[in-house]
This record gives C-alpha cells, sequence and structure tokens, in this order.
C-alpha cells in the first residue's frame, strides 16, 4: 500500500525552539512539495523538488525555514526558530515522473507552537 | 500572484442535485489540471484532471469542463450525496499552487 508517510502526525512545542518535519514520499516518485494550511491561506506552496533538487521555495520565509531532501527517501521541513503564527497542518506530497501526473498527499503535521 | 483562483468559499446543495465547483486560471500556458478533495483532519485526495486538449473528462459522478478561452474549469458532480461534504481545491499541474478551496456541504 504505497503513501506518502509524514512524521510526526502532532508536535507542540516552545516559542523559540526547533521544529523538524519529516516526509517519506511513495518510492519511485521524484518530485516532492511541502505545504501549509492555515484557516486563512487555503493550501499554500512553500516548496518543491525534483530529482531531490529544489526547484521552488519562493513561498517560503527564508529566514526560518528551510527544507532539503538529504536523501530520495526522505525530505525534511525545518523551522527556526519556531513562532507561534508558524502554527498549522504542513503537507507533503509526492508525484511520479512526468508532466501530467498527480500528487499524492501525506495525512500532514499539525504543528502548534506556544 | 495566485494564477488559480477558486473565488467561491462555499457551497450548499441538496442531496440528489448537481453541485458545479468553479476555477478561474490566468496562465494561458497550463495545460493540465487536478482537483482534490479534502476531509478534516486528512491529506488532500486526488479527484479527477483534465488535459488542454480535452474540454471534458468523466469518471462516475464527477465530471471536470475545461473551457480554454475563458480561462475556467467547473467540477461537477451528479448526483451529489452527504458523502462528498468536504473541500474542494483546484491546481494546473506545471504550478501546484491551489486556489484557496470551496467548501461543498451536501444537505441530507
Amino acid at each position: 500500500d504505497a503513501r506518502v508517510t509524514q512524521t510526526p502526525r502532532h508536535k507542540v512545542t516552545e516559542m523559540g525552539q526547533e521544529v523538524t518535519m519529516r516526509c517519506q514520499p511513495i518510492l519511485g516518485h521524484n518530485t516532492v512539495f511541502w505545504y501549509r494550511q492555515t484557516m486563512m491561506q487555503g493550501l499554500e506552496l512553500l516548496a518543491y523538488f525534483r530529482n531531490r533538487a529544489p526547484l521552488d521555495d519562493s513561498g517560503m520565509p527564508k529566514d526560518r525555514f528551510s527544507a532539503e531532501m538529504p536523501d530520495a527517501t526522505l525530505a525534511t521541513l525545518k523551522i527556526q526558530p519556531s513562532e507561534p503564527r508558524d502554527s498549522a497542518v504542513y503537507f507533503c506530497a509526492s508525484a511520479p515522473p512526468g508532466p501530467n501526473t498527480e500528487a499524492f498527499f501525506g495525512q500532514g503535521t499539525r504543528l502548534t507552537v506556544v | 500572484d495566485q494564477q488559480v483562483k477558486q473565488n467561491s468559499p462555499s457551497l450548499s446543495v441538496q442531496e440528489g442535485r448537481i453541485s458545479i465547483l468553479n476555477c478561474d486560471y490566468t496562465n494561458s500556458m497550463f495545460d493540465y489540471f487536478l482537483w482534490y478533495k479534502k476531509y478534516p483532519a486528512e491529506g488532500p485526495t486526488f479527484l479527477i484532471s483534465i488535459s488542454s486538449i480535452k474540454d471534458k473528462n468523466e469518471d462516475g459522478r464527477f465530471t471536470v469542463f475545461l473551457n480554454k478561452s475563458a480561462k475556467h474549469l467547473s467540477l461537477h458532480i451528479v448526483p451529489s450525496q452527504p458523502g462528498d461534504s468536504a473541500v474542494y481545491f483546484c491546481a494546473a499541474r506545471s504550478d501546484m499552487r491551489f486556489g484557496a478551496g470551496t467548501r461543498l456541504t451536501v444537505k441530507p
């Protein structure tokens, strides 16, 4: 049963702490997306990678957010330092090669910064 | 600048009736579009897609129409069922930036 796996599912942290969210894309998928969902913003694209290379991170606050793909089976999204306004659900999605393929989403990480 | 827009934040329909969800885009280079459905506390799930070489794609109760000249997509659900109540998002595949979503409520 191929699926995108995100960990942790829930995270509560104090303001100023570092937060790392992880995503395991579906095997064979070469494109990975990170999204943030807030009440007001809908699904906001933060960054995406193809073949582990970052293609677009224009949606990501550069001063505190960073996204990496250490290898083809792991994508990470870090926030340092975290702030209460970062509280949201963060989704990862992966897509197979090809221009017209659908992306598959993970269950998300619900982050609460207090 | 948001290139894919869903201007209706919510829609309420009666069970058995048709639901029509709309999506507009600005970039004429977009050639493949996706619709996703999202339930609370779950990730979005793929629903249906359409290529710009077509003007219609049908999958069971779901049909997506594409009007390239108007840069407009619509998702039709017929007949609507209470289980269809969710937030629906559209996106262009080459961009993967979603519209703001439309919350559909289907009343029994």
